[in-house]
């Protein structure tokens, strides 16, 4: 069965410390790659798509990158504001479209 | 884009009470989605709609579990003979169809505290 292991589960960082979020997966051929920002109370809002090993993204302070079997979330000189808890979802070939989430990285930015 | 609106935002209720949530989609999105989190998980999908055909259902969907989505538009998740168990958050999620691999765009959920 498919499977979307998030690390670390929590991350503490200070204003201005740059740091990574890990999604590892393993699926027998890759559609799609989603990342999510959920805060408190509300929804996961949708971030970036990856399609292929190699590729990348990137909005304001968020980079995503893509390997065959990990994403990158990178995170340049946090701020406060982008504390939240990061979700990573992977879409498998075959007759579904429905993806697979990771249970998500809690990140705390303190200023 | 007024974006995925869910009703109501919070519902607290006895168990062994039925309750139904509903959801409107973006409106041009013809697949709809639901999901349940629980504190620490990421979202567990439930159901699928494309149009109004219900073409997906997880295991986790117990037959006390009911969705519709008459006409296509609007959804509706009912619970009946509510347990412990199905207190969370659920969300539900629309997408165009096309392209396979469309992001969803989650609305931001109703909470179900069981008492």
């Amino acid at each position: 069965e498919d499977q979307v292991t998030q690390s670390p589960e929590a991350l503490r960082l200070q204003e201005g410390e740059s740091s990574s979020l890990n999604c590892s997966y393993t699926v027998s051929g890759l559609r799609g790659l989603f990342w999510y920002r959920q805060d408190p109370g509300k929804g996961p809002e949708f971030l970036f798509t990856l399609y292929s090993a190699g590729e990348e993204k990137e909005k304001e302070r968020l980079k995503a990158t893509l390997t065959k079997k990990e994403s990158f979330l990178h995170i340049t000189a946090p701020k406060p504001e982008d504390s939240a808890t990061y979700l990573c979802a992977v879409q498998a070939p075959g007759g579904s479209y429905i993806p697979t989430f990771g249970r998500g990285t809690s990140l705390i930015v303190h200023p | 884009d007024t974006g995925v609106s869910q009703d109501p935002r919070h519902k607290i209720t006895k168990r062994g009470q039925n309750v139904t949530f509903r959801c409107d989609p973006i409106s041009e999105h013809n697949r709809l989605y639901w999901y349940r989190q629980t504190l620490g998980q990421g979202p567990e999908f439930l159901t699928y709609f494309q149009n109004e055909a219900q073409l997906e259902k997880s295991r986790l969907l117990s037959d006390r579990f009911s969705a519709e989505r008459p006409k296509g538009s609007f959804s509706t998740l009912e619970i009946q003979r509510t347990e412990q168990g199905d207190s969370a958050m659920y969300l539900c999620a629309s997408s165009l169809a096309g392209a396979v691999n469309q992001p969803q765009h989650f609305g931001d959920g109703t909470r179900l505290s069981i008492l």
